[in-house]
Formats: structure tokens, sequence, C-alpha cells
């Protein structure tokens, strides 16, 4: 079955420093793929989204890039604040379905 | 804006007892989900609905039912609470027109004790 992996569980960072979240997936499709975040307190909420069409996503200074060739779409920040602490998770959807897959998550804390 | 609103937000059940959790949407979507969040398993479906009336079953569908009597709400229920049940749980709305994006509510914590 389809599947979302990411290995970090967890992410320290401190102001200003560079973000790398890695995401990889396994569908036997090419599937829209999507990074959302959730901050305390409050549902997930989506920060980007890729489909086959436009192979990379740009939001609030994230972005993430489609690479079918080594099936990821890991998610990276140039410059890291303490208002970007929150769990990150990658999920994808098949085209014409509506059921998605998502990662574990990752936690980023961002110290000041 | 796009809205869903669950309730209650918070609760306490005892082990055995029955527990409906509520999910209203603005969003005139078709899909609606429940999802289950623990800690290192992210989010996982248990219940869906694209049409009032009927409903299907997710990823996790055990000891949980799901009710869909119109388009803007969905319930959550879970007949005999058990402790294993002791999570956050989510509901979200989607449809064609926003891309499958899935828009959640604020979450739901369930504490069986």
């Amino acid at each position: 079955g389809d599947s979302v992996t990411q290995k970090q569980g967890q992410v320290t960072l401190s102001e200003d420093d560079f973000l790398f979240i890695n995401c990889t997936y396994s569908t036997t499709t090419y599937p829209t793929l999507f990074w959302y975040v959730q901050y305390p307190g409050q549902g997930p909420q989506l920060l980007l989204k890729v489909t086959t069409a436009n192979n990379k996503g740009i939001s609030r200074g994230f972005e993430a890039t489609y690479d079918k060739g080594t099936t990821s779409f890991h998610l990276q920040k140039a410059s890291v604040q303490e208002s970007d602490s929150a769990v990150y998770f990658c999920a994808l959807v098949r085209t014409g379905n509506y059921k998605y897959v998502f990662g574990a998550g990752t936690r980023l804390k961002v110290i000041a | 804006e796009a809205a869903v609103t669950q309730s209650p937000r918070s609760k306490v059940a005892v082990t055995g007892g029955k527990v409906t959790l509520s999910c209203h949407q603005t969003n005139n979507h078709d899909y609606m989900y429940w999802y289950r969040q623990d800690t290192g398993h992210g989010l996982r479906l248990i219940h869906y609905s694209y049409v009032a009336d009927s409903t299907e079953k997710g990823d996790i569908p055990d000891g949980y039912k799901a009710s869909r009597p119109s388009q803007e709400n969905f319930s959550l229920i879970l007949e005999l609470a058990s402790l294993s049940q002791t999570a956050v749980y989510f509901c979200a709305s989607s449809d064609d027109i926003s891309g499958n994006t899935l828009y959640f509510g604020e979450g739901s914590r369930l504490i069986v004790v």
C-alpha cells in the first residue's frame, strides 16, 4: 500500500538556522503531495501542496520539491524563527482518491 | 473562511461508557473525515464520508461508528469506550474544488479512565 516516511521525530534549531525535514513516499501512481503544519493546540493546516504539474511548492518561506526519481518531498526553509515551532506532516493523496496517507510527523523546536 | 467546529473540545469518559464526538462544517464540502492522533503515529483515518447518510471505514475503524445525517454534520461514536481510545480526534472536510485540501477542526481531546 501507499506509505509516507518521515525519519526525523524531532528537530531542534536556533533562530536563523536552515531547516531540512526529510520525507519520502511510496505509491504506484503520481500523487499530490502536501505539507501540513500543526501549531500547539490547533488542528493541522495546509502549508503547501504540489502536484505533478508544478513540481515545487513555496509558502511562507517554506519550499518543497516533488522529486519523482527519488520519491522524496523534503521541506526546507532558509532561516527559521521561533514562531515556526510546530509539528510538520508530510502526506500524499492519489489522483482521483480522497484518502490521505500521512507521515508520522516531525516536531520542530526553534530556540530564540 | 472555511470552518470546521468540533464538540466537545475535551472530555473525560468512563471505560465502557458511550462517547459521541460531533463535527460541523460550513465549507459546503462533500467529504468529511475523522482522524485519530497519537504521539508517534501521526494522523490515522477512522471513518470518512462523501455524501449524507453514508459512511465508509478508514484504516482503523474497529471500536468506532460514524454517522453523517447531513452534509454539514459528521459524528464519531464510541459505543463502549476503552482505555486504548484515549487520544486527540480531529474532524476534517475537503472537496474537489479546494484541490483535496483538508480543513481540520481544532480537535477533541478524549481521556478514557
